[in-house]
């Protein structure tokens, strides 16, 4: 069966400084992605970061990357040099090879993140 | 372009009643999805579909229909509300293999 589990539902970090989301993942297809999505508090989801699992690099966007270790399978987002509007809640999520022609996802419980000034 | 858009945003129904939701996207996708959020459940995939015409079910379909007539838009309906399906709702597109855009989420409560 696949599935993503986020286990730190509420995390608080310091402005400017950095922090990461645990994400871990179950499958067994060799093939997948990973996708990080953010929902702050209007509630539109916005697209962060993707990690294709043979993707030789880790992932990177602006101040969001990915640190995939794909033995441990775990794809966590690290977002560096935090601001007040990152306190959000981020959603980690996993497209399968057994979902490849359909395009769906599964999505972990997600993580609140505020960030303090 | 706008997107992905949702109607309507906000909606208040009474047990038995029935209503639909429309989706419409403006990116030409292949592929649309409705998910429902719960708190501390992430988001479930109800009915989702891969092209004009073709409408499947994903991880929570019960109580719940759907159509996609036209490319760019995806409906579901509620035929008899419960309060069980009180919840966020939110409509996606996508192309294959790429990332899901999302609407900004319909508020339901059902009383």
């Amino acid at each position: 069966a696949q599935k993503i589990t986020q286990t730190q539902p509420g995390m608080f970090v310091q402005e400017k400084e950095a922090v990461t989301l645990d994400c871990t993942y179950d499958t067994s297809d060799p093939s997948y992605g990973l996708f990080w999505y953010k929902q702050p508090s209007s509630g539109e989801m916005i697209f962060l970061i993707y990690q294709g699992s043979y993707d030789q690099q880790n992932a990177t966007e602006g101040r969001y990357s990915l640190n995939f270790q794909k033995a441990r399978k775990s794809a966590n987002l690290v977002i560096s040099a935090s601001q007040l509007g990152d306190s959000a809640m981020y959603f980690c999520a996993m497209r399968g090879r057994w979902s490849s022609n359909t395009g769906k996802l599964i999505f972990g419980q997600g993580t609140t993140l505020q960030v303090k000034p | 372009n706008a997107g992905v858009t949702q109607t309507p945003k906000f909606r208040v129904l009474k047990t038995g009643q029935s209503m639909t939701l429309l989706c419409a996207q403006d990116m030409n996708h292949e592929y649309m999805y409705w998910y429902r959020q719960d708190p501390g459940m992430g988001l479930r995939l109800i009915h989702y579909s891969v092209g004009e015409g073709t409408t499947a079910k994903g991880e929570v379909p019960d109580g719940y229909n759907v159509s996609r007539l036209k490319k760019q838009n995806f409906l579901l309906g509620l035929e008899s509300a419960a309060p069980s399906q009180t919840s966020v709702y939110f409509c996606a597109s996508s192309s294959l293999r790429a990332e899901q855009f999302f609407g900004p989420g319909t508020r339901l409560t059902v009383l």
